[in-house]
Formats: C-alpha cells, sequence, structure tokens
C-alpha cells in the first residue's frame, strides 16, 4: 500500500504570505495527487488535481507541482478566507489521503 | 449541477452493521467512467477511504477494512450504499460520499452523515 507524508501538521502565515504544503509519497505515483481544502464544518472541497490542474472556480492563487514521490501544494498570497485543514490525496493505487495540515493567519 | 446527499442510523450499538445511502444528481452511474467513493472522517481527525464503486459495478475496497466493507449501487435511482459490519467505537465517524469524476476521483462531495457507535 502507498503511504503519504504530508508536511507540516500546523502552519501559521500572516496575510499576503507564500505558503508551501507538502506531501510525499512512499513509491513513485506518477502525478495522481489530488489537493482538496476543508474548512471546519464543512466538506472537503477539490482545489488541484493531477498534481497540477486547478479545478473549476478555484482562485488561481493556488498551484500544484511535484512528480515522482514529491508533491507541494502553493498558495501564492494567503488570504483570510484560505484558513482551512489541507489534505492531499494519491490516487495511483488504491487511494491514501495526507494527515492534513492546518492553517492558520498569524 | 452535482449534488450528493449522505444519509445513515446516527447511531447503533456495537456489533451491528452499519448500512449507509448515498443519493446523488447531476451525473448517472451508467455513464462510462463515473463512480462512487465512500470517505470517513472520526471528529478532529484526517481522512480514510473507504470504497469506491464504477458504472460497471467494478469494486474497490480500502485493504485494511475490506472484510467489513459491502459497496453497492441502484443506478436506476441514481444511490450508491455502503455496509459495515461488527462496528466498534472506531467507527464513530462522520461518512462522506464524493463523485469519481471522469478527470479524477472525489472532486464533488456530499456534506456528510455523523454515525455513532455507542452501547
Amino acid at each position: 500500500d502507498i503511504q503519504m507524508t504530508q508536511s507540516p501538521s500546523f502552519l501559521s502565515a500572516s496575510v499576503g504570505d507564500r505558503v508551501t504544503i507538502n506531501c510525499k509519497a512512499s513509491q513513485n505515483i506518477n502525478k495522481y495527487l489530488n489537493w482538496y481544502q476543508q474548512k471546519l464544518g464543512e466538506a472537503p472541497k477539490l482545489l488541484i488535481y493531477n498534481t497540477n490542474n486547478l479545478q473549476t472556480g478555484i482562485p488561481s492563487r493556488f498551484s500544484g507541482s511535484g512528480s515522482g514521490t514529491d508533491y507541494t501544494l502553493t498558495i501564492s498570497s494567503l488570504q483570510p478566507e484560505d484558513v482551512a485543514t489541507y489534505f492531499c490525496l494519491q490516487h495511483s493505487s488504491k487511494l491514501t489521503f495526507g494527515s492534513g495540515t492546518k492553517l492558520e493567519i498569524k | 449541477q452535482v449534488t450528493l446527499k449522505e444519509s445513515g442510523p446516527g447511531i447503533l450499538q456495537p456489533s451491528q452493521t452499519l448500512s449507509l445511502t448515498c443519493t446523488f444528481s447531476g451525473f448517472s452511474l451508467s455513464t462510462y467512467g463515473m463512480g462512487v467513493g465512500w470517505i470517513r472522517q472520526p471528529s478532529g481527525k484526517g481522512l480514510e477511504w473507504l470504497a469506491n464503486i464504477w458504472w460497471d459495478d467494478d469494486k474497490y475496497y480500502n485493504p485494511s477494512l475490506k472484510n467489513r466493507l459491502t459497496i453497492s449501487k441502484d443506478t436506476s435511482n441514481n444511490q450508491a450504499f455502503l455496509k459495515i459490519t461488527n462496528v466498534d467505537t472506531a467507527d464513530t465517524a462522520t461518512y462522506y460520499c464524493a463523485r469519481i469524476g471522469g478527470r479524477t476521483p472525489f472532486d464533488y462531495w456530499g456534506q456528510g452523515v455523523m454515525v455513532t457507535v455507542s452501547s
């Protein structure tokens, strides 16, 4: 089974900061990596699919990159409404979620 | 517009069988490439994928829970189902269903249903 290691677990940043969240797979997942945002009390929402494809309606300050085993979600300029927990999901072989990154505003 | 909504018993006792229903609209499980998956989340914790079912009735299960899970569908009524046998307090969670779209899994999610296992 593929394991996903997500880091950091917790992140505090200021409005306007560039923020990066990482996921590392235990083996090559061939860019089959999605990113989700989950606000408190809500269902997760798809942000990025297949490493770097922005889901319809998602602001362009969100972007994704990576290959092989290492993937990154970047928020280019943090906004107050970005406070949430972020999860990665590999769907190369079965499915595995990362453990999540809780993002807060400093 | 794609929508999904989960329903379940709310509370059940240890050793019982949990039955969940996902009722959806805006897509069909008779369409090539479409599917529905189930995911759960204990309060304050992370997401755990449980099972997927596709338009052709192919099924995938989380290996760690496979012996307890059964996923099925009713294409004509736009519903998917998940059964979990022999539940325990560790199965207490919010359960989500989500669409598996043509491009990627879990592009649309339901609001989730809370399930508590307690004696």
